[in-house]
């Protein structure tokens, strides 16, 4: 594994299903992010993660969960999923809070919720 | 509410034309801003990073600058390449949560 990977790299789900998106990370980066890109719009931070073992809502959590039980790991849950979650999801990482630090992205999960 | 807004959504120019992209963000408030670029069906990535206390980045064909005040920054492309054909989007860091804000993207062409 080299940088950021995601899994599935797209999916169709029926409305009502759980689904959890997997993310992984081999840069030992600190922060971790997820994002949903829709058309039209900028990237939407959903959940965020500054460390493993703690978690922090961002600007549109509401239907997703999130859980950061270790360094390399950010897994995003949709508990019933819904055809407004249809979506392009993005995980992101960064060393840790410096102003030089960046975000380092994933290729990218395309989930269609029917 | 910070937010950032990129115009124009799209443009398509010839090969070897110099362009500009724009971003403007409606709070001067920022720790940073970011131009990235997206190939598509591929993720993000990071091309230039200004701190708030600088005016301009350069790395080699690309040059962003930043106008804190007037709430703008440009990202310029000199001799531009078919390679250089993707959606560019900028980013500001906000002071008020230190969460990245997004702009929409400018998808740009080259033709050959």
């Amino acid at each position: 594994i080299a940088g950021i990977t995601q899994a599935p790299t797209s999916q169709i789900l029926a409305a009502g299903r759980r689904m959890t998106l997997r993310c992984t990370q081999d840069m030992r980066h600190n922060a971790m992010y997820w994002y949903r890109q829709d058309l039209g719009l900028g990237l939407r931070l959903i959940h965020y993660s500054n460390t493993a073992g703690t978690t922090g809502k961002g600007e549109v959590p509401d239907g997703y969960s999130v859980s950061r039980a270790n360094t390399d790991d950010f897994p995003l849950t949709l508990a019933s999923a819904v055809p407004s979650q249809t979506s392009v999801y993005f995980c992101a990482s960064k060393l840790g809070h410096r102003a030089t630090d960046t975000q380092y992205f994933g290729p990218g999960t395309r989930l269609t919720v029917l | 509410k910070q937010e950032v807004t990129q115009i124009p959504a799209a443009l398509s120019v010839p090969e070897g034309e110099n362009l500009v992209l724009n971003c403007s963000f409606t709070d001067s408030a920022i720790y940073n801003l970011q131009w990235f670029r997206q190939d598509p069906g591929k993720g993000l990535t990071s091309l230039l990073l200004i701190q708030s206390s600088q005016r301009e980045q350069t790395s080699g064909r690309l040059n962003a600058s930043l106008d804190k005040s007037s709430g703008r920054s440009t990202l310029y492309i000199a001799a531009s390449q078919p390679g250089d054909s993707a959606t560019y989007l900028c980013a500001v860091k906000a002071v008020s949560n230190y969460q990245l804000i997004w702009g929409a993207g400018t998808k740009l062409i080259i033709k050959p």
